[in-house]
C-alpha cells in the first residue's frame, strides 16, 4: 500500500529549514528516501531500519518512529541543490516484498 | 562504471504494437525492478526479481511480463501496448531485497 507523504510541495529560500512526513498504515520494517531532480532518475538518500537510529547524510537527516509507523525528512540550511521531488519508499514487516514509494514532495529552493 | 543501463531512451507506439525494454546492470546485483512513473502518482512497482530466476507481481502487473535472462539482464515486455500505458520506465537494481536502489535513467514511452 502506497505510502502517504506532506506537503506536497514545498518553496524554500536559500537557508531555510524544511520537514517531509511519510506514514503508513502498515507496521514498516524499513523506510527509504530518494531524491529525483526534474529529467533524472531518483537517487538514493537513505534508509532507515526498524530498531536502528537515525542516519544523516551532510545537512539532510531523517527519523523512523516505528510506534506510528512514519518517517521524517530534515532538511537544514537549504542549498539551492536541494531543489526535487522527495520520495519515500516503505518495506512492510514481512520483509522480502519491494518498496512502495509515495507521490513525492516538490521541494524548491529558491536565491 | 555504466551502473544500470536502459535502452531505448524514448518510444513511440501504435496502439495494440508490442515492444521490449531492456536493462543491464554490472555492479552483480542480485534484485532487479521495473517500475513506471505517471505524473502525481510516484513509482509504481509492475514486476521485480529478488533473484535471478525468479520473478513476481508489482503493485500494477497488468498488460507487461518480464524476463530475467541472468544475473545482469532484466527485460519489460508490452504485447499489445495500450495509451494508459504511456508513461516513464525505470528499472533499478539492489544488492538484494529492498537495500539502496540503483535507477537507470529511464525509458520515456508513448502509445497513441
Amino acid at each position: 500500500q502506497q505510502p502517504v507523504q506532506s506537503p506536497q510541495a514545498v518553496i524554500l529560500r536559500e537557508g531555510e529549514d524544511a520537514v517531509i512526513n511519510c506514514s503508513s498504515s502498515k507496521a514498516l520494517y524499513s523506510v527509504h528516501w530518494y531524491r529525483q531532480k526534474h529529467g533524472e532518475a531518483p537517487v538514493f538518500l537513505m534508509i532507515l531500519l526498524k530498531g536502528g537510529e537515525q542516519k544523516g547524510h551532510e545537512k539532510i537527516s531523517a527519523s523512523f518512529n516505528e510506534k506510528k509507523q512514519q518517517s521524517s525528512l530534515y532538511l537544514t540550511a537549504s542549498q539551492l541543490s536541494y531543489s526535487g521531488t522527495y520520495f519515500c519508499g516503505t518495506e512492510g514487516s514481512n520483509s522480502g516484498y519491494a518498496l512502495n514509494f509515495g507521490k513525492g514532495t516538490s521541494l524548491l529552493v529558491t536565491p | 562504471n555504466a551502473g544500470v543501463t536502459q535502452t531505448p531512451k524514448f518510444q513511440v507506439l501504435k496502439t495494440g504494437q508490442s515492444m521490449t525494454l531492456q536493462c543491464a546492470q554490472d555492479m552483480n546485483h542480485n534484485s532487479m525492478y521495473w517500475y513506471r512513473q505517471d505524473p502525481g502518482m510516484g513509482l509504481r512497482l509492475i514486476y521485480y526479481s529478488a533473484s535471478e530466476g525468479t520473478t513476481d507481481k508489482g503493485e500494477v502487473p497488468n498488460g507487461y511480463n518480464v524476463s530475467r535472462l541472468n544475473k545482469r539482464e532484466f527485460s519489460l515486455r508490452l504485447e499489445s501496448a495500450a495509451p494508459s500505458q504511456t508513461s516513464v520506465y525505470f528499472c533499478a537494481s539492489s544488492v538484494k531485497d529492498n537495500e539502496k536502489l540503483f535507477f537507470g535513467s529511464g525509458t520515456q514511452l508513448s502509445v497513441l
